[in-house]
């Protein structure tokens, strides 16, 4: 069966720290999507990235990057020199090609960047 | 020209009424989704609609029942509304069928009170 695990529930960072979110999947399918959604305050849902399982290339968009990592199941995602605006829960989601396009979601990461 | 839109944001209602969620896309998309955020922010899959046509019911009381007029449209109505209710519902869209893996994209959420 399908999972999604972020075992940081909280973190607490000064502006213009580095900060890393951690994903860890299960998955028994070959052919799967991984993404990002950030959760601002206001409550919406923001697409942030995608990965198919057959693409590890790290991404890098502006101060956000992306490691993706099959050998150990991991999608981690990485602010660089944060800010207040990146303040939000941020999900990390597993899509399968046999799960009828479901994404499941991990616990989500509130992430508070304090001035 | 806003992609996924849901009404009401907000629905304050009492226990045991019945009471219909709303959601259109005009992404041309061929799949829409229910998914429910708990009070803990954990989201999970309700149900999905590839073309008016019910390919997901993620074991989900039968007072929850989705309908789609048309595959721009996806309603939720809700009967016989319990204190559990209480959540916030999203509605998203994708593009392509069932085993097409593709980027969802979410409403802004309607947040149901259940008092």
């Amino acid at each position: 069966a399908q999972k999604v695990t972020q075992a940081q529930t909280e973190i607490s960072v000064v502006e213009k720290e580095d900060v890393t979110l951690d994903c860890v999947y299960e998955t028994r399918d070959t052919t799967y999507y991984l993404f990002w959604y950030k959760q601002p305050p206001s409550g919406e849902l923001v697409f942030l990235i995608r990965r198919n399982s057959f693409d590890e290339q790290n991404e890098i968009s502006g101060r956000y990057s992306w490691n993706f990592q099959k050998s150990t199941s991991s999608f981690n995602f990485t602010i660089t020199a944060s800010q207040v605006v990146d303040s939000a829960v941020y999900f990390c989601a597993l899509s399968e090609e046999e799960g009828a396009q479901k994404l499941v979601f991990g616990q989500g990461t509130r992430l508070t960047i304090n001035p | 020209d806003t992609a996924v839109s849901q009404t009401p944001k907000y629905l304050v209602t009492q226990m045991g009424n019945d009471k219909s969620i709303k959601c259109e896309q005009n992404l041309g998309h061929d799949t829409m989704y229910w998914y429910k955020q708990d009070s803990k922010k954990f989201l999970k899959i309700m149900f999905s609609y590839n073309n008016k046509e019910l390919i997901i019911n993620e074991t989900v009381p039968n007072r929850f029942s989705p309908k789609s007029p048309d595959k721009a449209h996806l309603n939720l109505h809700i009967n016989s509304l319990e204190l559990g209710d209480s959540a916030v519902y999203f509605c998203a869209s994708s593009q392509g069928g069932t085993g097409v893996l593709d980027t969802q994209y979410f409403g802004p959420g309607t947040r149901l009170t259940v008092l």
